[in-house]
């Protein structure tokens, strides 16, 4: 068990509002991302930090924005959730060096209506 | 641009046969592959990866091959068991930068059958 819980499990949100998804690790890793998984994609990365306030983009991070206040906690917000925004959100660690494997939380299925 | 392909988005094998599940790639600085299962419902969980530096890599019953030429990897489970059903994806992280950014494929699903 990697220590990765996301909240919520699962959401329904109505276009135009806005949605913070939260990651908390108990283990106190550097590295941590968020993914989402669609259907004919795979997971794509959205945003990854490397420790607390170092964030950068992935390869879809339009329309999201992230937050690392603490080490412990890395949030993902949708400012206004759109249709396209409809997925299943996975956080995850990596738990030791470089090309360690990536550790993922059991996800967020978020559906905007 | 779909830089890491897995052309067959499902496959059937029987109990006890061998399953072969494949992925392509078309980044040439990729350096690092991993395969990773998922069940309904919950997350990505690794199995194995493979270093460019190698074209084998070997854990119990499942076996990753690296074709650098052929810009191909493959993994081999043998015997394969009804608790091996689940989609399994391929992902790559370049050589360049240290974050371990992973690109994924699109998953294969894989049934084992009594």
């Amino acid at each position: 068990d990697a220590g990765i819980t996301q909240s919520p499990r699962h959401k329904v949100t109505e276009t135009g509002t806005p949605v913070t998804l939260r990651c908390h690790q108990t283990e106190n890793h550097r590295y941590m991302y968020w993914y989402r998984q669609d259907p004919g994609h795979g997971l794509r990365l959205i945003h990854y930090s490397y420790g607390v306030k170092d964030t950068d983009k992935g390869e879809v991070s339009d329309g999201y924005s992230v937050s690392r206040s603490k080490t412990e906690d890395f949030l993902l917000t949708l400012e206004s959730a759109t249709s396209s925004q409809t997925s299943v959100y996975f956080c995850a660690i990596r738990q030791g060096d470089y090309n360690s494997p990536l550790h993922f939380g059991n996800g967020t299925r978020l559906t905007v209506t | 641009d779909q830089q890491v392909k897995q052309n067959s988005p499902s496959l059937s094998v029987q109990e006890g046969r061998i399953s072969i599940l494949n992925c392509d790639y078309t980044n040439s600085m990729f350096d690092y592959f991993l395969w990773y299962k998922k069940y309904p419902a919950e997350g990505p969980t690794f199995l194995i990866s493979i270093s460019s530096i190698k074209d084998k890599n070997e854990d119990g019953r499942f076996t990753v091959f690296l074709n650098k030429s052929a810009k191909h990897l493959s993994l081999h489970i043998v015997p394969s068991q009804p608790g091996d059903s689940a989609v399994y994806f391929c992902a790559a992280v370049p050589n360049t930068g240290t974050a371990s950014k992973l690109t994924f494929g699109t998953g294969t699903r894989l049934q084992v059958t009594l």
